[in-house]
């Protein structure tokens, strides 16, 4: 079964600095998709970047980037400079025919 | 312009009664989803539209009813709900099945 894993239940960053986001996967699948999404506390999930399992170039969007380690089944997400609008909670989420698997998320704070 | 509305934002309702929630988009996506998720967890899928035709039904119980009357447009029809059901309904639509899915506010659903 494949499934995605976030490790991280919470996490605090200082404003202005860099932060990682964990995300591990499984799957038997050759091809493959993978997907960061932000869930402010207003509720609205908001698609940040994707990453397909045959792009070569880690995906970039903006202050995020994805740091995708095909061997170790990673999907990491780097967020540069944090804000605090970046405070929210980040679901990791792999395709899986024609859904979506989340991972359990991760409540990342930004401290002023 | 990547928007999903939903209607409405907020929705009290007894265990007898009957209503509906409704998600519109204008992207000209083919793929919309129904999600129910739980504070803190990650949203669960429940079903899958796909060329306004179900395409995933992930065993939800019949007092959840779909319907996709066109292209732009999803409800989900409710009758006789259980207090368990209280949670945020999210819609999403995609391109296709296999692309980014963009998602609507929610409707936070409270059974009584």
């Amino acid at each position: 079964a494949q499934k995605i894993t976030q490790t991280q239940p919470g996490m605090f960053v200082q404003e202005k600095e860099a932060v990682t986001l964990d995300c591990t996967y499984d799957t038997s699948d050759q091809s493959y998709g993978l997907f960061w999404y932000k869930q402010p506390s207003s509720g609205e999930m908001i698609f940040l970047i994707y990453q397909g399992s045959y792009d070569e170039q880690n995906a970039t969007e903006g202050r995020y980037s994805l740091n995708f380690q095909k061997a170790r089944k990673s999907a990491n997400l780097v967020i540069s400079a944090s804000q605090l609008g970046d405070s929210a909670m980040y679901f990791c989420a792999m395709r899986e025919g024609g859904k979506l698997i989340f991972g359990q998320g991760t409540e990342l704070s930004v401290k002023p | 312009d990547t928007e999903v509305t939903q209607t409405p934002k907020h929705l009290v309702m007894g265990m007898t009664n009957k209503k509906s929630l409704k998600c519109e988009q204008h992207m000209g996506h083919r793929a919309m989803y129904w999600y129910k998720q739980k504070a803190k967890k990650p949203p669960e899928l429940m079903f899958v539209y796909s060329y306004e035709k179900l395409s995933i039904n992930e065993s939800v119980p019949s007092r959840f009813s779909p319907e996709c009357p066109n292209s732009s447009l999803l409800n989900l029809h409710l009758h006789a709900l259980q207090p368990e059901d209280s949670a945020l309904y999210l819609c999403a639509s995609s391109q296709v099945t296999h692309y980014e899915q963009y998602f609507g506010p929610g409707t936070r659903l409270t059974v009584t």
